[in-house]
């Protein structure tokens, strides 16, 4: 079964400074996809950013960014100019892709910004 | 309002109790979900089905059911609960493709006393 692991349960950054979330997975397939969802106090599931396993260029949306290691297994997640909303739990999630196959979530780190 | 609803937001019931959390979704999705979030584990699933009248196990279904008559209704039963399904609960959806991830409900919070 594929696993996902992030290694940091807790992390902290100053605000507009940069700081970068660890996820690895085990998988012995080719083809799947990645994601990283932000969890905010109200709880809600946010989809941050996703990277598809046959691209090799990182994904980038905004402030956020990927460094997608396929050899490694790897896939880390940078924000850059953190800001206050930024606070929040963020999961790494992984997926084959294929109708049958679910998404396998990192048990998360907890990232506080601070003023 | 468009998009994928959770009922209740909280819940509190008494171990050996019966408990039914709701999931409702407007897209039409193929795919619905339902995961447990919990301390150090992350969201693990419970459940999922792949349309109306399919359903199958996921990670963790013991203690769990689940129905699905209709495309749009995905309710989770607790069938007679106790304290370690203390969780929060989401429900997600997704279209058959499932390329851009899932789309979560707000989750309920259910304790078990």
């Amino acid at each position: 079964a594929q696993t996902v692991t992030q290694s940091q349960p807790e992390m902290s950054v100053q605000e507009a400074e940069t700081v970068t979330l660890s996820c690895t997975y085990d998988t012995s397939e080719s083809n799947y996809y990645l994601f990283w969802y932000k969890q905010p106090p109200s709880r809600q599931m946010i989809l941050v950013i996703r990277q598809e396993a046959y691209k090799q260029q990182n994904a980038t949306e905004n402030r956020f960014s990927v460094n997608f290691q396929k050899a490694a297994k790897s896939f880390s997640l940078k924000i850059s100019d953190s800001q206050l909303g930024d606070t929040a739990m963020y999961f790494c999630a992984f997926m084959m892709i294929g109708n049958n196959n679910d998404m396998r979530f990192g048990a998360g780190t907890r990232l506080t910004v601070k003023p | 309002d468009a998009g994928i609803t959770q009922s209740p937001r909280y819940k509190i019931t008494e171990t050996g109790r019966q408990v039914t959390l709701m999931c409702h979704q407007t897209w039409s999705h193929s795919y619905m979900f339902w995961y447990r979030q919990d301390l150090g584990h992350g969201l693990r699933l419970i459940y999922y089905s792949a349309a109306a009248d399919i359903t199958d196990k996921g990670e963790v279904p013991d203690g769990y059911v689940v129905s699905r008559s209709k495309t749009e209704n995905f309710p989770l039963t607790l069938e007679s609960a106790t304290r370690s399904q203390t969780s929060v609960y989401f429900c997600a959806s997704s279209d058959i493709r499932k390329a851009y991830g899932y789309t979560f409900g707000s989750g309920t919070r259910l304790t078990v006393v």
